[in-house]
């Protein structure tokens, strides 16, 4: 089993459209939990931190389920702008496991 | 414009070449690393320096040597790679004042590698 597994897409979805990812991770120990970006040809850059009470910024709200090993982004309203591949990131807790594990990603195209 | 530069962003090599990627942030960040992001795939650690120091190797071939003169720079130097190495290297680095990744890494924009 992958230690970050998410649904690759591709994600096509209209302008305003609500679309949500979601990302199992296997070591129940995982401390902490981000979402990434990464806009194509482009470095991945830090979206959001997801905290285990959910959090939101703007139109863009993350989740955390300890008990079922989850983590999910919903995005209101999407943009063409927001067209781009999603890599959930998992950290641990100890050792070589406080680095960060990337998942595969998942890719969202917003069609005009 | 991000704070992390790498060069070159493009290289073509053969099997039996000699070639370096180099990196340098300016972040004033004290922790530097180096991915290898191949298509459909996750990104892989592939070392860790903090303070200079080297903390993680994670198995990494003897053909991918890193160095680290100082906490702004950071040098990947390859060596008979092969094809299956082609790839995306990405450097990144963070602030880690105790050593504990928090978990924002700033990356370059990548190193676009063809082998061969």
């Amino acid at each position: 089993r992958k230690e970050v597994e998410q649904d690759p897409g591709p994600f096509n979805v209209p302008e305003g459209a609500t679309v949500a990812f979601n990302c199992t991770y296997s070591n129940s120990a995982s401390q902490s939990f981000f979402w990434y970006r990464q806009d194509c040809r482009k470095e991945p850059k830090l979206l959001m931190s997801v905290y285990s009470s959910g959090n939101e910024d703007g139109r863009f709200t993350a989740q955390l389920n300890r008990a079922s090993q989850y983590i999910s982004l919903l995005i209101r309203d999407s943009k063409l702008s927001d067209s781009a591949t999603y890599l959930c990131v998992v950290k641990g807790s100890s050792g070589s496991a406080r680095q960060l594990t990337f998942g595969s990603g998942t890719q969202l195209t917003v069609l005009p | 414009e991000t704070g992390v530069t790498q060069t070159p962003r493009h290289l073509v090599m053969g099997m039996t070449n000699k070639k370096s990627l180099k990196c340098e942030q300016h972040l004033g960040h004290n922790a530097m690393y180096w991915y290898k992001q191949s298509a459909k795939k996750p990104l892989e650690l592939m070392f860790v320096y903090n303070f200079k120091e080297q903390t993680e190797n994670n198995s990494v071939p003897s053909r991918f040597s890193p160095e680290c003169p100082n906490s702004s720079h950071l040098f990947l130097h390859l060596h008979t790679l092969q094809p299956e190495d082609s790839a995306l290297y990405l450097c990144a680095s963070s602030q880690d004042p105790s050593g504990e990744n928090t978990g924002e890494l700033f990356f370059g924009e990548g190193s676009r590698l063809t082998v061969l």
